[in-house]
């Protein structure tokens, strides 16, 4: 078995600010996903990373950035907050990301812009 | 592209009643299908999973029988417990690394 930790686990920022979310993984899995979740829409993807220093984009990249330091590190980045946006980030992981490769979650960091 | 389409919103069902949660997808392969449930303030995590070979997945009561003629793989149960109440999301999987996932349905189970 094995875990994802994410961090912080809420996060209440400014207009404008660039905001940083971490995530950790212990399951020695290649692949690693951001999603954001918004109630009615879903679960979108953000950035999606299949190894070390990869970097893929999925449909909601605009407005964010992603770095995948290790294997085990995943991070994302709001590059400019918007004003009253509420709204939860999942981080998630498969083994190498095949069609049927099933994807474990983190608990989500939960954002909030002043 | 990929798209799923799932029953909208909030259904809710008295206890012992059976579930039944549609989804359909729309896709150019022949995909790999999921559900996965999150209850409230956990993450989500896999149901069940379609196989390779027709068979049909079971977990904790649900079942979901892949239809490639109706592109279908609703989710049933025969009889709903409170426990089961939760946010249920049905994905496509495909060759590229990604699921597709639809907007979920929330399920509210009373007694």
């Amino acid at each position: 078995g094995g875990i994802i930790t994410q961090t912080p686990k809420f996060l209440i920022g400014q207009e404008g600010q660039k905001l940083t979310l971490k995530c950790q993984q212990n399951f020695n899995h290649d692949t690693m996903y951001w999603y954001r979740q918004d109630s009615g829409k879903g679960l979108r993807l953000i950035y999606y990373s299949i190894t070390e220093n990869d970097l893929q984009k999925g449909d909601l990249s605009e407005g964010y950035d992603a770095s995948r330091e290790k294997k085990s590190s995943f991070s994302l980045t709001v590059t400019s907050a918007q004003k009253n946006e509420m709204a939860v980030f999942l981080c998630a992981s498969s083994d190498w990301g095949g069609a049927q490769d099933t994807q474990y979650f983190g608990p989500g960091t939960r954002l909030l812009v002043l | 592209g990929d798209s799923v389409t799932q029953t909208e919103g909030l259904v809710t069902l008295t206890e012992g009643l059976p579930v039944m949660l549609n989804c359909t997808y729309q896709s150019t392969y022949s995909p790999f299908l999921f559900w996965y449930v999150q209850h409230l303030n956990e993450a989500p995590k896999l149901l069940l999973k379609s196989f390779t070979d027709n068979k049909r997945p079971e977990h904790q009561g649900f079942h979901a029988t892949l239809h490639k003629s109706s592109s279908s793989f609703h989710l049933q149960k025969s009889s709903a417990q409170l426990s089961d109440s939760a946010l249920y999301y049905c994905a496509s999987g495909g060759s590229n690394a990604k699921l597709t996932f639809g907007k979920g349905t929330k399920l509210s189970v009373k007694s």
